[in-house]
């Protein structure tokens, strides 16, 4: 069974440029997520997918970021404005019930 | 702060066994989990708990759940170089969202 896929693996950036990250979930998993890992620390959610409705983005930062998921699979993750302080791996997850599972991230510097 | 403490750093030597302890906050946590974090990969699932249990074992890794002290342990034993790597604790409350620790730096020596 294929994992969570997420592209691109790396990203750099100058800040106030914009950047998207892609990604596909596990086949068959309803529920997606968008976590944010800064160096040092451990992930923190930025958003909930289930199927194509938002169900948390209490942490996610309106202003800048964005997120969707308009046929229930594929999900987008987008930034615009980007500032230095968004240098980070962005983690996707899907699960099924309680177990999550995670894609290799996309790793972004801002300059 | 955090909801979920974990110590940073962990030195083992190879063929001993490795504890990793946590500590977290909300008492209706509904599962919790172990990831283990290679550098420059994703996180991989290493195993889970229910809360209604105090330990699990799975080859390797035994798993401690004490509900009272909310203290949660993972237990590696015969540690190899492999298992070199950034191990995370992590519950669920609401809607399985995960909420992490930052993580035990475990080094394996010869």
């Amino acid at each position: 069974e294929a994992g969570v896929a997420q592209s691109p693996r790396y990203k750099i950036i100058e800040k106030r440029q914009s950047v998207a990250f892609w990604c596909n979930p596990i086949s068959g998993h309803a529920t997606l997520y968008w976590y944010q890992q800064i160096l040092g620390q451990g992930p923190k959610l930025l958003i909930q997918f289930q199927n194509n409705g938002v169900v948390d983005d209490s942490q996610l930062p309106k202003d800048r970021f964005s997120a969707e998921r308009l046929k229930g699979v594929d999900s987008t993750l987008k930034i615009q404005p980007a500032k230095l302080e968004d240098s980070a791996v962005y983690l996707c997850a899907s699960s099924f019930k309680e177990t999550q599972y995670f894609g290799p991230g996309t790793r972004l510097l801002v300059l | 702060g955090e909801d979920v403490e974990q110590s940073l750093f962990l030195s083992v030597r190879e063929g001993d066994s490795s504890v990793i302890n946590c500590t977290y906050t909300d008492s209706s946590s509904t599962y919790l989990y172990w990831y283990k974090q290679e550098p420059g990969a994703g996180l991989q699932l290493l195993t889970y708990i229910f809360s209604n249990m105090d330990m699990k074992q799975d080859q390797r890794l035994t798993v401690l759940l004490n509900k009272k002290d909310k203290h949660l342990s993972l237990r590696i034993a015969d540690t190899q170089t492999g298992d070199s790597a950034i191990y995370f604790c992590a519950e669920s409350i609401n809607d399985y969202k995960l909420s992490f620790g930052a993580g035990t730096t475990v080094t394996v020596r010869a």
